[in-house]
């Protein structure tokens, strides 16, 4: 099956500086990706989607100037959370979906800890 | 907002069928029903979905009511593997447009 990576797969940052988390796809092209947030004991939110040559499409109350999204290829998007403190730490997760099945493909996910 | 409802917690004994229900009575006609489910700090993993008729594959079955507003998925024999979160998904948008809005899931434990 399709393979997404996720890298760093843990990061911890001082509160203040800016993280950037990649997403790849690695044996297929996405022109579309989505990043979710996940808190402790609780349900994936979609936060935005990426979208290949354009701007991303932000979900309601997800600040754009603060997850910065860039994808730039057909196999690489980038999360970067800009002056991140401790209420950003949380587990981000990527996904891309697949055309075989039409389901979405996860990366394992970065646990970004700001302290 | 979720448009799927979950029990939070099920427990399943070891080589037993596990039957997860979800409800999702706001559901759209060319809304797709999705399960997916997450060990332990990974990522979702795909099982199954389907839109009104019943679906089955080498992992689950997927039973889908006749008015859509609810379905159960069906693990047929559960193993101590199969403990993780189970999330109840519905896809909303059309081809190439769509993304997945996640429910609060089912934790199942599988008893040995």
């Amino acid at each position: 099956g399709a393979v997404v990576s996720q890298h760093p797969s843990w990061v911890i940052c001082k509160s203040g500086t800016s993280v950037k988390i990649e997403c790849r796809s690695l044996d297929f092209q996405a022109t579309t990706m989505f990043w979710y947030r996940q808190f402790p004991k609780q349900s994936l939110m979609l936060m935005a989607t990426s979208n290949e040559g354009s701007k991303a499409t932000y979900e309601q109350g997800v600040e754009k100037d603060k997850f910065l999204i860039n994808h730039a290829s057909l196999t690489l998007s980038t999360l970067t959370v800009t002056s991140a403190h401790p209420e950003d730490s949380s587990f981000y997760i990527c996904s891309a979906p697949g055309w075989a099945r039409d389901e979405q493909f996860f990366g394992p996910g970065t646990r970004l800890t700001v302290l | 907002d979720a448009k799927t409802t979950q029990p939070p917690s099920m427990d399943c004994a070891e080589g037993r069928a596990a039957n997860l229900p979800c409800n999702h009575s706001t559901i759209s006609g060319n809304e797709y029903v999705y399960w997916y489910r997450q060990i332990h700090s990974q990522g979702p993993q795909y099982i199954i979905h389907g839109l009104k008729n019943n679906e089955t594959n080498e992992m689950a079955s997927l039973i889908i009511t006749e008015d859509r507003k609810s379905s159960t998925l069906i693990l047929p024999h559960a193993t101590l593997r199969d403990t993780a979160v189970y999330y109840c998904i519905v896809r909303v948008g059309g081809s190439g447009t769509y993304k997945y809005i996640f429910g609060t899931g089912t934790r199942l434990k599988v008893l040995a």
